[in-house]
């Protein structure tokens, strides 16, 4: 499985909103609405904050949302807040029962 | 609370062997399929190899099949990572995964803090 595509980096400012984009394949990120996005703070294990492309977990800001377009999926953060400077991963389900990772993306909150 | 502790990362040789494993609480393990993730320093995740909630069935990403084996424990609450013909490539944490569901799994809601494996001679 090759790894989904990521920007390595993307920044804001506080207040503003930001897209990370995803993209996959029509063998994982088009054929299946199994997207899911994690944000990881340096030395911390990931943390999910959107599953099956656009759901939040129980907890998880509703400053997160997750769409998908195609083979592209994208994870959106409204209202930067200085706590949401991370690394962001994308993750799909690719058929077969196996899921491949995006390389991720670092959020810089200026 | 849902818990999961990872044990046995080290370091070893190339072509050497390790048992990796996690001890689950806090759930009823044996309803949910469990995973491996790995992630090598400075890079994103990768899915390692999953197993059903009964240990019927397993799945590997190709990077791994052949050399290693996951298998559980039920009566532990214990999942398990057997790695052997060890690989440079091979080197990362290695993190403990609950699905949300018994057999395939989709996502990764729960994580353990993760144990290092390293691969050098």
């Amino acid at each position: 499985q090759s790894a989904l595509t990521q920007p390595a980096s993307v920044s804001g400012s506080p207040g503003q909103s930001i897209t990370i984009s995803c993209t996959g394949t029509s063998s994982d990120v088009g054929n299946y609405n199994l997207v899911s996005w994690y944000q990881q703070h340096p030395a911390k294990a990931p943390k999910l904050i959107i599953f099956e492309t656009t759901k939040r977990p129980s907890g998880v800001s509703y400053r997160f949302s997750g769409s998908k377009s195609g083979n592209t999926a994208s994870l959106t953060i409204s209202g930067l807040q200085a706590e949401d400077e991370a690394d962001y991963f994308c993750c799909s389900y690719a058929g077969s029962s196996k899921l491949v990772f995006g390389g991720g993306t670092k959020l810089t909150v200026l | 609370e849902v818990q999961l502790l990872e044990s046995g990362g080290d370091l070893r040789q190339p072509g050497g062997s390790l048992r990796l494993a996690c001890a689950a609480s806090g759930f009823p393990f044996s309803s949910y399929a469990m995973s491996w993730v790995r992630q090598a320093p400075g890079k994103g995740p990768e899915w390692v190899s999953s197993i059903s909630d009964r240990g019927s069935s397993t799945f590997y990403a190709d990077s791994v099949k052949g050399r290693f084996t996951i298998s559980r424990d039920n009566s532990k609450n214990t999942l398990y990572l057997q790695m052997s013909s060890l690989r440079a490539e091979d080197t990362a944490m290695y993190y403990c995964t609950k699905a949300d569901a018994s057999i395939i799994v989709d996502a990764f809601p729960i994580w353990g803090q993760g144990t290092r494996v390293t691969v050098s001679s």
